[in-house]
């Protein structure tokens, strides 16, 4: 079946740096978009960015641009999350999700349809 | 940016109760809204896609409806797993999602 499993997440301190992983099976890797959404403890969802099918190509919410990278390896159906400078407002799950699109009536319709199970990250 | 706004924040109902949570955007979205459920401890699971689409395995008690800038989340007859936070995400700026803050459905 479809799965994520996202790895990497622990404790570290304000400046420094980690990597978080999402390894995907169960559906063609290479075809779809990749999302990382996280959520501060007791808050809602925070969409964090994407990175297209080719990997060439991300997009980052304003809150981590600069200090956050996601790049992918279609050869062993993974996406990570480079994140520096942490601060202590990173704080949260990180979840990585798939981009899925359906077409009706002649319109495209995106949203994310398969979530991993989340990892923790905390700044302190 | 779109901001969406939920009403109810927290919601207290019985099983067996009808349910309707109301999503407003700041801006028209068309019909480029998601519904999402998350339990306690949970991943989000997709309910609801183009504001109507009921994503495949989801109970048909669950429906959605709107278009521009109203939508509803309609639970018909609440089950106990039901029992949830439930969010509204536009996706009219796609990539560039956007979520709503969360309706919590309790136990009355």
């Amino acid at each position: 079946q479809v799965q994520l499993v996202e790895s990497g997440g622990g404790v570290v301190q304000p400046g420094r740096s980690l990597r978080l992983s999402c390894a995907a099976s169960g559906f063609i890797f290479r075809n779809n978009g990749m999302f990382w959404v996280r959520q501060a403890p007791g808050k809602g969802l925070e969409w964090v960015g994407v990175i297209w099918y080719h990997g060439s190509d991300s997009d980052y919410a304003d809150s981590v641009k600069g200090r956050f990278t996601i790049s992918r390896d279609n050869s062993n159906n993974m996406v990570y999350l480079q994140m520096n400078s942490l601060r202590e407002e990173d704080t949260a799950v990180y979840y990585c999700a798939k981009d899925s699109a359906t077409t009706i009536s002649g319109v495209r319709y995106y949203y994310m349809d398969v979530w991993g199970n989340g990892t923790t990250v905390t700044v302190s | 940016d779109i901001q969406l706004t939920q009403s109810p924040s927290f919601l207290s109902a019985s099983v067996g109760d009808r349910v309707t949570i109301t999503c407003r955007a700041s801006q028209g979205i068309n019909s480029y809204l998601a519904w999402y459920q998350q339990k306690p401890g949970k991943t989000p699971k997709l309910l609801i896609y183009a504001a109507s689409t009921l994503q495949s395995g989801v109970p048909s008690r669950f429906s959605g409806s709107g278009s521009g800038t109203e939508f509803t989340l309609t639970i018909s007859g609440l089950q106990p797993e039901d029992f949830a936070t439930y969010y509204c995400q536009q996706a009219n700026n796609y990539p560039r999602f956007t979520f709503g803050p969360g309706t919590k459905v309790d136990v009355k």
